[in-house]
């Protein structure tokens, strides 16, 4: 069967420090992965999609970054947080060709102080 | 512009009543999926609903897609504190990615 996996579950970085999440995927071959972002327990802002190796699409403009340097890795990053980049973050996979279903990771609760 | 709006945005209920969420969209889905999400974890996928008039249960819970494939509604019977939680909803055009809805968070008090 296929899991998820995102780390950190909680992070505290203070303003200004660089940021690495990352997310694995077990169990499948060339899903689309997803991040996501959520602001106070509401609906989910799409940050970056990517359907193969290398091939990242970004959806909104802003300080954060995404790679996929293997097939069922991805990482979200960035170089320096701001106190805006606060919020719950979830990573996610679908099978593509399978269906469009996403099957989400625990999420990364990030606090920037 | 929001793709899909969900309402009510927040909603409580005693344990037992009966409740309705909406989903609505002016866009034609070829495919639409609900999902549960608890505090601090990942939305859960609930169903998903690709004909249109599609109804489909899941116990006590159930889905129905719009004639014309451009909104769903989730029906709750003899709700329970264990169905507390946000629901989202999600559409899907085909080779893009799923747009989410804000949600409904429900709330069921015993």
């Amino acid at each position: 069967s296929q899991t998820i996996h995102q780390w950190p579950a909680t992070l505290v970085q203070p303003v200004g420090s660089p940021l690495s999440l990352e997310c694995t995927v077990e169990g499948t071959s060339n899903p689309n992965l997803y991040w996501y972002r959520q602001a106070a327990g509401r609906g989910l802002q799409l940050l970056f999609y990517s359907v193969g190796i290398g091939q990242i699409s970004s959806e909104v403009p802003q300080n954060l970054s995404a790679s996929r340097p293997q097939d069922r890795q991805f990482i979200l990053s960035s170089k320096k947080l701001l106190l805006s980049d606060s919020g719950f973050y979830l990573c996610a996979w679908s099978g593509g060709r399978g269906g469009p279903e996403a099957f989400f990771g625990q999420g990364t609760r990030l606090t920037v102080v | 512009t929001q793709l899909l709006e969900q309402s009510p945005q927040f909603l409580s209920i005693q344990e037992g009543e009966n409740l309705t969420v909406y989903c609505n969209s002016s866009s034609v889905f070829s495919s639409l999926q609900w999902y549960r999400q608890e505090p601090g974890e990942g939305p859960v996928l609930l169903v998903t609903v690709v004909t249109g008039g599609e109804v489909k249960k899941l116990k006590r819970l159930t889905f129905q897609f719009g004639d014309a494939r451009k909104d769903s509604s989730l029906h709750i019977t003899a709700a329970q504190p264990g169905d507390t939680g946000l629901y989202l909803c999600a559409g899907w055009k085909g080779n893009t990615p799923l747009v989410f809805g804000k949600g409904t968070r429900l709330s069921v008090i015993a």
